[in-house]
Parts: C-alpha cells; sequence; structure tokens
C-alpha cells in the first residue's frame, strides 16, 4: 500500500521569511512524487514533480529515499504564495497513472 | 492548454436520488479520474479509467458507479445520494506516456454538492 502524510494542516509564515512544507511516503517501490497547488478560487495545478529536478516560482522539493520525504521549500515566501498545497506519489510498480494524494496543508503568507 | 470541463459548479440534489457529474477532456488523453475533496482528508480517488468502457476502483469507490462511453467523457454516478457524499468532486486527465508512467494530471475547476 502507498501512503502520503503531510504532518502540517496550516501553516503560517510571515513574507520574506523561509518556508518548508513537509512530505512524508511510504511506499515499498520506485515512487514519483509531485506537489499540486490551489490557489483560492482556482482548479488545482502542478506545481512540480521530482524526475523534472527543475524550480517553480522559487520552489524546489528534493527526494530523500532515505528519509522517505519530499519536502518543499522555499528561501523567501511571498503573500501570492499563499494556497493549499498538496504532495502526491505514484507508485510504478502498482497503476503508474493514479496519484496517492496527502491531506494537504493551507499555507498563509503574512505581509 | 488543457481544458478539463466539469458540467457544473453547483449542485443540489436530496437523499435517494439518482446523480450525474459529467466531466469531459478536450486533449485526447487515455486517463481520466474522479476525487472527492474534503477538508483535513486530502483528495481521495474513487474511480479511474484507463481508456474507453475500461475502469478500476480506486480508494472509495463504495456508493458510486462510474461510465466511460467515449475517451472524452467520464461520468461519475451516485447511484442513491446520500448526506455523507456531500463533497467537493474534482474530475482529472491525464495522458498516457509508456509503461508505469503518465504525465501529469490536470483537473477542472471542481463541482461542489450538496445532497440535503
Amino acid at each position: 500500500a502507498q501512503r502520503v502524510t503531510q504532518p502540517e494542516k496550516l501553516l503560517s509564515v510571515f513574507k520574506g521569511a523561509p518556508v518548508e512544507l513537509k512530505c512524508n511516503y511510504s511506499y515499498s517501490g520506485s515512487p514519483e512524487l509531485f506537489w499540486y497547488v490551489q490557489y483560492s478560487r482556482q482548479r488545482l495545478q502542478l506545481l512540480l514533480r521530482h524526475i523534472s529536478r527543475e524550480s517553480i516560482k522559487g520552489f524546489t522539493a528534493d527526494l530523500n529515499k532515505g528519509e522517505t520525504s519530499f519536502h518543499l521549500k522555499k528561501p523567501f515566501a511571498q503573500e501570492e504564495d499563499s494556497a493549499m498545497y498538496y504532495c502526491a506519489l505514484s507508485g510504478l510498480e502498482t497503476s503508474g497513472s493514479r496519484l496517492t494524494f496527502g491531506e494537504g496543508t493551507q499555507l498563509t503568507v503574512n505581509p | 492548454d488543457v481544458k478539463v470541463t466539469q458540467s457544473s459548479r453547483y449542485l443540489v440534489k436530496r437523499t435517494g436520488e439518482k446523480v450525474f457529474l459529467e466531466c469531459v477532456q478536450d486533449m485526447d488523453h487515455e486517463n481520466m479520474f474522479w476525487y472527492r475533496q474534503d477538508p483535513g482528508l486530502g483528495l481521495r480517488l474513487i474511480y479511474f479509467s484507463y481508456d474507453v468502457k475500461m475502469k478500476e476502483k480506486g480508494d472509495i469507490p463504495e456508493g458510486y458507479s462510474v461510465s466511460r462511453e467515449k475517451k472524452e467523457r467520464f461520468s461519475l454516478i451516485l447511484e442513491s445520494a446520500s448526506t455523507n457524499q456531500t463533497s467537493m468532486y474534482l474530475c482529472a486527465s491525464s495522458l498516457w506516456v509508456d509503461r508505469g508512467r503518465s504525465g501529469p494530471q490536470h483537473f477542472g475547476d471542481g463541482t461542489r454538492l450538496s445532497i440535503l
């Protein structure tokens, strides 16, 4: 079975402060990890995926297989980063297309 | 740009009714998905489909069924609506890339369904 855990339901930081949204997973095979974001009154959209190894809107995430984590980081948070963030996992040994989502973290960046 | 369109943004139905939620995508994607989104629970997969007339159960299929008669359309059916099915329902689609992999999922705006 595959599982994704986001331990923080709510996270609040000040503008310009570093932010880290935690994601831990359990999966015995080769995972593919994603971060999705949902801004207020917008549809859920892909933020980044670990195989791309790219930075989107200043966010990065590194897959740590030893710690089974995929934390999302940004060195200087902006007010427009306020949104709901979901970590998701796709297991290649099972159904490679389906995603298992975490519970989500609501990020608020205060001015 | 991929467009996933859900037929209704808001829907109010009564207990016991049969409810249809429709989803259409315009990018010839093979994979389509139905999720429900609840606060504190994240997104939970109800059903998904890899191809026309093909369906597989997700994590919470009880009380739901699906239909995929055409590649672009994936319907979610609540056979006999109950109040605990009040939720936000999200449809998504993705492109099949190769064995074990697919492209990112693209989501619709969601349907907020209330069962009274």
